[in-house]
């Protein structure tokens, strides 16, 4: 079974443009989250889905990031415009629904450089 | 103060070491807790859930003091392969992770 894939691995852009990061998560799986890891910081929330529904937008860190679930599939995290300090790891993860689900599994992240 | 503080590593230990670590979390309604491993630019994966009683996987060896609001990890006869950063994350509304501690085991 596939794991929890992002696209892209990588992204260099400058102060200003749009990027827009794609997340699919293991089929089957409702819930749907994103995470920042910023150099030298801890793994931080963003926000969660569950199916195409925000369920938690807590940790956007400001109107310039939308995150979009359409059809509750695979996931898009949009940044526009980019600053510089929106560089870093961005992790998607996914889960079922369900008791005793509560492992998340994380795609292997797309590394975002703004300069 | 972090909602999820842990031992600031690294931790450099020689195989066959036991080595423990400690995370603290400020959130007492946190329902659910975690070991994550994480590989220089991997992924987090799971190692283990943390459940009140501990657990053990082989090697690993989890507690959690709820009272205390404290989690540990102990790894016995370090293999080089256990090196990694170890994440500590608590769940109570969203996941909350700790910075890590790097794990070095050497030869």
């Amino acid at each position: 079974e596939a794991g929890v894939t992002q696209f892209p691995s990588h992204s260099v852009i400058e102060k200003g443009q749009t990027v827009t990061l794609r997340c699919d998560p293991i089929s089957g799986h409702d819930n749907l989250y994103w995470y920042r890891r910023v150099m030298g910081k801890e793994i931080k929330f963003l926000l969660h889905f569950v199916k195409e529904s925000k369920q938690d937008e807590s940790g956007m860190p400001n109107n310039r990031f939308l995150a979009e679930r359409t059809g509750g599939t695979y996931s898009t995290l949009k940044v526009q415009p980019a600053e510089l300090e929106d560089s870093g790891v961005y992790f998607c993860a996914s889960r079922p629904s369900g008791r005793g689900y509560n492992e998340q599994f994380f795609g292997p992240g797309t590394r975002l450089t703004v300069l | 103060r972090k909602e999820v503080e842990q031992d600031p590593g690294p931790f450099n230990v020689p195989e066959g070491a036991t080595v423990a670590f400690n995370c603290t979390y400020s959130n007492s309604a946190s329902q659910s807790f975690f070991w994550y491993r994480q590989d220089c630019r991997k992924e987090p994966k799971l190692l283990m859930s943390v459940y009140s009683s501990g657990n053990e996987d082989g090697r690993f060896t989890a507690q959690l003091n709820r009272a205390s609001q404290y989690i540990s990890l102990l790894i016995r006869d370090s293999k080089l392969s256990d090196s990694a950063t170890y994440l500590c994350v608590v769940n109570g509304n969203d996941m909350r992770f700790g910075a890590g501690t790097r794990l070095t085991v050497k030869p």
